[in-house]
């Protein structure tokens, strides 16, 4: 069975820092990666998502992240991060041979100090 | 982009009643849809996933006489809380896919808020 480990539930941090926002999966066979990002009381936005290819994948607002099979991992980054950067963020992955079912991690919630 | 409307934002219903939660892509057929509960501070359980025409697939320990799922056409897809007590207060969250998501991959609505009272 396929899971998600967000390594991390809170990440503080100030703003126009790097951040780093580490997720690792666990999975006998070929997945789908994404990364979204949660404001309050609202749906999931796309920030980035891994299929195939390159295995570094550039996002939305700046954010990037890179596969590392041998690691299994896909972390997420952003070299200066913002206030409006604060949410809740999470990885999710997928079997690309299957109906599609998205796994979520646990979510890391991102704050950004001024 | 592709774009999935889900309403209502937010309903607060007596316990014993039911509500419907509707969510329609708007610009693209979403020929999968998978409605995820979520409690507070915590991540998206996934609760059922559906085919369009075909009867949805409940993740264990989801009644399925409790969470109804509809979803007869390509755009339209209800999620139905019946007999809702205060224990199925929660945010409801859906996502649609389009075929083998090659064009859009997933899709979330912004969410429902549900308070039973």
């Amino acid at each position: 069975a396929q899971s998600v480990t967000q390594l991390d539930s809170q990440v503080p941090v100030f703003e126009e820092a790097p951040v780093e926002l580490r997720c690792n999966y666990s999975s006998s066979v070929s997945v789908y990666l994404f990364w979204y990002v949660q404001y309050p009381n609202q749906g999931l936005q796309l920030l980035l998502k891994y299929l195939s290819g390159s295995t570094l994948v550039k996002g939305i607002n700046g954010f990037e992240a890179e596969f590392n099979k041998s690691q299994t991992s896909f972390h997420l980054r952003k070299p200066s991060v913002h206030i409006s950067d604060t949410a809740e963020y999470f990885c999710a992955v997928s079997l690309s041979s299957n109906t599609g079912k998205l796994i979520f991690g646990q979510g890391t919630t991102l704050q950004v100090k001024p | 982009g592709a774009v999935v409307s889900q309403h209502p934002s937010r309903v607060i219903c007596k316990s014993g009643t039911s509500v419907k939660i509707e969510c329609r892509s708007l610009d693209f057929q979403a020929t999968t849809m998978f409605w995820y509960r979520q409690f507070p501070k915590q991540s998206l359980m996934l609760m059922a996933t559906s085919n369009e025409g075909s009867k949805a697939t409940y993740e264990q320990g989801v009644e399925k006489d409790k969470f109804l799922i509809n979803h007869a056409s390509l755009t339209l897809s209800t999620l139905t809380v019946t007999s809702a007590h205060p224990e199925d207060s929660s945010f409801y969250i859906c996502s649609a896919r389009d075929q083998g998501g090659r064009i859009y991959g997933y899709t979330f609505g912004s969410g429902t808020r549900l308070t039973v009272v």
